[in-house]
């Protein structure tokens, strides 16, 4: 059974284009979090949500909308794309929001902006 | 400001080669440590992580870290590298206070086991 899964694996689109990618966690936990990564492949944060809450919200375009309809879903829209917002995208998840909590991630979902 | 730093890029070693990867802290108070493996193409995983107790800290695949608050580092160890280890490695931190604890990780180190 995957832990925590993401739809799609691929997204190839046009600049202007508004898209959206899924993420579920069957793990039972009750923090999410979307983060970035680039072609350095540095990891940033972009949200965090904890029992559907949103708790983490770094400086992110206002174009990037995370929404959790329940705390095993975190899905993000991104609307009006931009060329720099091609790079990996990952999903995670884990048990709270404490200091200790571990993450786990799921296999991410590679934008490319044309 | 609270962070990690991953001082290689890239770590090179040699099959059945011990291996060492760095990391370094800037943490106010107890800092809670973890270690994150991301193979070619996939997601993050979870290695290991310190919270309190043994400085030695026994992880997943083999992998070990040490903590040493003196020299603020919690470096990755194992004792005989497998070409199957070569990924990226992240050293990791939650910084912040109250409830929310924002996860913050280093820029990675490539490691490379040849045969």
């Amino acid at each position: 059974d995957t832990a925590v899964s993401q739809t799609p694996k691929y997204l190839v689109t046009q600049m202007g284009n508004d898209k959206s990618i899924k993420c579920e966690q069957n793990l039972g936990h009750d923090t999410m979090y979307w983060y970035k990564q680039d072609s350095k492949k540095f990891l940033k944060i972009m949200f965090s949500y904890n029992n559907k809450e949103l708790i983490i919200n770094e400086t992110v375009p206002n174009r990037f909308s995370p929404k959790s309809p329940d705390k095993a879903h975190l899905n993000l829209h991104i609307n009006s794309l931009e060329l720099g917002d091609s790079a990996v995208y990952f999903c995670a998840s884990s048990q709270g929001t404490g200091r200790s909590y571990e993450q786990y991630f799921g296999p991410g979902t590679r934008l490319t902006v044309t | 400001a609270q962070s990690v730093a991953q001082p290689e890029d890239q770590v090179n070693v040699a099959e059945g080669n011990p291996l060492t990867v760095k990391c370094t802290y800037s943490v106010s108070g107890n800092p809670y440590l973890f270690w994150y493996v991301q193979y070619p193409n996939r997601g993050l995983q979870f290695l290991l992580k310190y919270i309190t107790g043994d400085n030695l800290v026994k992880g997943s695949y083999g992998f070990e870290a040490e903590f040493n608050k003196s020299q603020t580092s919690f470096h990755l160890k194992k004792p005989s590298a497998l070409v199957s280890d070569s990924a990226l490695y992240f050293c990791a931190v939650r910084v912040g206070s109250g409830g929310s604890y924002i996860p913050t990780f280093g820029r990675g180190t490539s490691l490379i086991v040849h045969p």
